[in-house]
């Protein structure tokens, strides 16, 4: 079945540690996006890709990077500039970039400080 | 900017009863729409999208209507089940191509 895995599902940092959040898809869509959820808010966007080789920063990108190196895979690291890592991340795929098209997610990474 | 406004909840309801969950939006030009699920635990699903004035969206008994006169896209469900139980999201697209996202509407179904 084609889709959008995430892994780990459940990840713990340590202070001054630097982790990475993997996303992979097999769907062949060109776009790619990384979200962050906090209990009883919407979604807000930290990085996204149009294609490969290219992405952008989000509304909330400081204390994130991202690389696309390969259609299929979108990895997030979230750097210790991030002060407060603590949310559930997505990541999401579209065929291409446009407003009609729809994303699909992959089930999250639960990100925690330990 | 672009903005989603959805109604707070949690909303609770017995099996069987009608839902309404209300969404406006506020928006340049003329946006697409969608309604996402999200379950206990999971990403988000899409449930269904519109993506002009007085398009009707609909999937597994939920339907919304793209209102441009009044800014909203309303999910409704005329028999709910528990198993409809989740996290409801609003969301538009504009020229950008981004996504924004209302805050969510946390629905709970009791037998």
């Amino acid at each position: 079945d084609g889709g959008i895995t995430q892994s780990p599902k459940y990840l713990f940092r340590k202070e001054g540690q630097n982790v990475t959040l993997s996303c992979e898809q097999n769907l062949n869509h060109d776009a790619m996006y990384w979200y962050r959820q906090d209990p009883g808010q919407g979604l807000r966007l930290i990085y996204y890709s149009q294609i490969v080789n290219d992405f952008q920063k989000g509304d909330i990108a400081e204390g994130y990077s991202v690389s696309r190196e390969k259609k299929e895979s979108f990895p997030l690291t979230v750097t210790s500039a991030q002060k407060n890592p603590t949310a559930f991340y997505l990541c999401a795929s579209s065929i291409d970039w446009g407003a009609n098209q729809p994303q699909h997610f992959g089930d999250g990474t639960r990100l925690s400080i330990l | 900017g672009n903005s989603v406004t959805q109604m707070e909840g949690p909303v609770t309801l017995s099996e069987e009863a009608f839902l309404t969950i209300n969404c406006t939006y506020t928006a340049t030009g003329y946006p697409s729409l969608f309604w996402y699920v999200q379950y206990p635990g999971e990403g988000l699903q899409l449930l269904l999208k519109a993506t002009k004035a007085d398009d009707k969206g609909s999937n597994k008994g939920f339907e919304a209507t793209y209102r441009k006169e009044t800014t909203s896209f309303h999910l409704e469900k005329g028999s709910v089940q528990v198993s409809d139980s989740a996290v409801y999201f609003c969301a538009l697209a504009g020229n950008t191509g981004k996504l924004i996202f209302g805050q969510g509407t946390t629905l709970q179904v009791k037998p």
